[in-house]
């Protein structure tokens, strides 16, 4: 079935990287954009950026521009988000999720398929 | 960036009655070379990842209740539940996709009365 599998909880320290996986199955990698979302403990949805598979271009949210950066392995099926500088207020569950097939050129799709979540926890 | 805003923050619905959440963008996500609008309706209930509902605007997602709609264009939509059910009780977002960042509403919490 089609699905997105996310790596496992992290617990960093202030200043260190995380690097979440998440491998699809189940699809065609390359044909559907994937996005990061994330959601600090308690709050709301942030979209953090979109990478396509196919041509590896990205784009990120300014609030986290240049501390974050989006990449793909296409032998594998799995997307990588990584995010250095850790701050505390970094702390959140990260998600990866597709987006919906449709046949609109050159507009973004709604996101139907989430992967579980990974937490990321950054405490000194 | 577009600001998604949604109203009520909250509210408490008895089951079997309507509930009604609105979404205003703060400028049109109608694109225009469909004449759709750019815009997602999801549901997370506590622990999970968000589930998708609506999309452009007002096609439900295969597998979702009938009982979920949604309307509007331009700036102001709307997800209706017709009849809420226990287990709508949930956090409702929107999300508009016309431009990145892909901005979501601040959530919608529905509880019953």
């Amino acid at each position: 079935q089609v699905q997105l599998v996310q790596s496992g909880a992290e617990v960093k320290k202030p200043g260190a990287s995380v690097k979440v996986s998440c491998k699809a199955s189940g699809y065609a990698f390359i044909g559907l954009n994937i996005h990061w979302v994330r959601q600090a403990p308690g709050q709301g949805l942030e979209w953090m950026g979109i990478i396509s598979p196919g041509g590896g271009s990205t784009s990120y949210a300014q609030q986290i521009q240049g501390r974050v950066s989006m990449t793909r392995d296409t032998s594998t099926s799995t997307v990588y988000m990584e995010l250095s500088s850790l701050k505390l207020d970094d702390t959140a569950v990260y998600y990866c999720a597709r987006e919906l097939a449709q046949a609109t050129p050159d507009v973004m799709s709604a996101l139907d398929i989430w992967g579980q979540g990974t937490v990321v926890t950054v405490s000194s | 960036d577009i600001v998604m805003t949604q109203s009520p923050d909250s509210l408490a619905v008895s089951l079997g009655e309507r509930a009604t959440i609105n979404c205003k963008s703060s400028q049109s996500i109608l694109y225009g070379y469909n004449n759709k609008n750019c815009l997602g309706w999801y549901q997370q209930k506590p622990g999970q990842p968000p589930k998708l509902l609506i999309y452009w605007a007002s096609h439900r997602e295969s597998g979702v209740p009938d009982r979920f709609s949604g309307s509007g264009s331009g700036t102001d939509f709307t997800l209706t539940i017709s009849s809420l059910q226990a287990e709508d009780v949930a956090v409702y977002y929107c999300q508009q996709y016309y431009t990145t960042p892909a901005t979501f509403g601040q959530g919608t919490k529905v509880e019953i009365k």
